[in-house]
């Protein structure tokens, strides 16, 4: 089994419409992430979360929210979505930093939801 | 975190080996050098790391040069399902995250 999923894996919906993405991990992690991708680009980081308490927006969470279950689960919900929201969205986690060492220890990514908002 | 610039495309033969090239100038002491690959809208993958010291793993090698300024991901022997977009991150220690930029995409051919 994936140690990172995410649901649904594709979804089409309409401008207006509530959309949620999940994603888990059997990993232990604490942080985890969510990620868009639009086509031709690189990842931008949407929100991210150290452990269940601690939740930060990223670089573009205008018109995004997130909810941080439990440490296995990290939701992601687009509360109206708009045609630009059409993208593919990654969910990715990573253990504790240690004391010493590289800032980021390596992150784990799910295999995308692919999400078109018509 | 330091800005890179690498190629937008690349050719490699199958079985010969591939370098990436990678320019972080502006890379700062703290910085370290992260590599990672998609392949084909597949989640990103990471491949290696390193501060300052060459590193190789079971996937690649990765070359810093001595100044730190650039930096090069090798794969020995490339294959056919090496083809991906490569992304070279630079990121400190006050980084939270992975800052993708648009990588370089491989192809290997037969």
């Amino acid at each position: 089994d994936a140690d990172v999923t995410q649901t649904p894996r594709n979804r089409i919906t309409k401008t207006g419409k509530r959309i949620m993405l999940e994603c888990s991990q059997t990993k232990g992690h604490d942080r985890m992430y969510w990620y868009r991708q639009d086509p031709g680009l690189g990842l931008r980081l949407i929100y991210y979360s150290f452990d269940v308490k601690d939740i930060n927006k990223g670089e573009i969470s205008d018109g995004y929210s997130v909810s941080r279950q439990a440490q296995a689960k990290f939701s992601l919900s687009l509360e109206s979505a708009i045609p630009n929201q059409t993208a593919l969205y990654f969910c990715a986690t990573s253990d504790r930093v240690p004391g010493q060492g590289p800032p980021l220890n390596e992150q784990f990514f799910g295999p995308g939801t692919r999400l078109t908002v018509l | 975190d330091a800005k890179t610039t690498q190629p937008p495309s690349m050719d490699c033969a199958e079985g010969r080996a591939a370098n990436l090239p990678c320019n972080h100038s502006t890379i700062s002491g703290n910085e370290y050098v992260y590599w990672y690959r998609q392949i084909h809208s597949q989640g990103p993958q990471y491949i290696i790391h390193g501060l300052k010291n060459n590193e190789t793993n079971e996937m690649a090698s990765l070359i810093i040069t001595e100044d730190r300024k650039s930096s090069t991901l090798i794969l020995p022997h490339a294959t056919l399902r090496d083809t991906a977009v490569y992304y070279c991150i630079v990121n400190s220690n006050s980084g939270y995250a992975l800052n993708f930029g648009k990588g370089t995409s491989l192809l290997v051919t037969p």
